[in-house]
C-alpha cells in the first residue's frame, strides 16, 4: 500500500520564479494538507483541499496557491519566490470522514531552495 | 489562540534508558486531539501516538506512552528502553475538533532533537 508519495524530492529556484509541487495521496485517502517546514522549525499550515476546492487556509500569501484533481493528487504552487521560501513542504493525506482519529499520512516532503 | 509549546530542543538519553519529551498546549476548545511525531533526517513525518481530549486513560504504543494531564495542558512523551533509532526531530501537535470552519489543521510545536547515545 503506497503512503504518500511527493514529488520532486529537491529543488533550486531563483528568486522571482514560479514553482510548483505535487502530491500523490494514500490510497483510500481523498484530503490533501500542505505544510511549509523552514529549517529547524516546525511545519506550519498552508492549506487543505477536499472534492477539489480549498477547504482551509493558513497564513500564508495569495503567493501560494493549490490544485486538486478529481483522482485526489495536489499541487502546490508558490509564484514570485522569495529566499524566505526556502524550506521544506510536507503533503498529508487523511480521510476527513473519520473524526478525530490519528489518520494523518505524510510524505517525505519537496525541499525547495531559493537562491 | 491555540499554541503548543515545546521547550527542549535538544535532548540527550543513554541507550536503553526512559526519555521524557515535554508538550504543553493551549486552546480553549474543549475537544481536540494531541499527536506526537517523529521526523528522521529523511524528512518524513512519522506517526507515533494520538490522544483525545475526553480519553480517560493515558495512550500508550509499544515503547510510547503520553503522560496527558488536562488541568495542566502538557502531553508529554515518554519512550522506554531507547535505541539509536530512536535519534531524530519529535513533534508535539494539536488538532481541534471539526466545526466553525476548522477542518482539522495539525498545529504542531517547535520540536525536541532526541539524540540517544550508544
Amino acid at each position: 500500500d503506497a503512503g504518500v508519495t511527493q514529488s520532486p524530492t529537491h529543488l533550486i529556484k531563483t528568486r522571482g520564479q514560479q514553482v510548483t509541487l505535487r502530491c500523490s495521496p494514500k490510497s483510500g485517502h481523498d484530503t490533501v494538507s500542505w505544510y511549509q517546514q523552514a529549517l529547524g522549525q516546525g511545519p506550519q499550515f498552508i492549506f487543505q483541499y477536499y472534492e477539489e476546492e480549498e477547504r482551509q487556509r493558513g497564513n500564508f500569501p495569495d503567493r501560494f496557491s493549490g490544485h486538486q484533481f478529481p483522482n485526489y493528487s495536489s499541487e502546490l504552487n508558490v509564484n514570485a519566490l522569495l529566499l524566505g521560501d526556502s524550506a521544506l513542504y510536507l503533503c498529508a493525506s487523511s480521510r476527513p470522514g473519520v473524526s478525530m482519529d490519528y489518520g494523518y499520512t505524510f510524505g517525505s516532503g519537496t525541499r525547495l531552495t531559493v537562491v | 489562540a491555540q499554541k503548543i509549546t515545546q521547550t527542549q530542543p535538544g535532548m540527550f538519553v543513554q541507550e536503553k534508558e526512559a526519555v521524557t519529551l515535554d508538550c504543553t498546549y493551549d486552546t480553549s476548545d474543549p475537544s481536540y486531539g494531541l499527536f506526537w511525531y517523529k521526523q528522521p533526517s529523511s524528512g518524513e513525518m512519522i506517526f507515533l501516538i494520538y490522544q483525545g481530549s475526553y480519553d480517560q486513560q493515558n495512550a500508550t504504543e509499544g515503547r510510547y506512552s503520553l503522560n496527558f494531564q488536562k488541568a495542566r495542558k502538557s502531553a508529554n512523551l515518554v519512550i522506554s528502553a531507547s535505541q539509536l533509532g530512536d535519534s531524530a526531530m519529535y513533534f508535539c501537535a494539536m488538532r481541534l475538533n471539526r466545526g466553525s470552519g476548522n477542518t482539522g489543521k495539525l498545529i504542531f510545536g517547535q520540536g525536541t532533537t532526541l539524540q540517544v547515545k550508544p
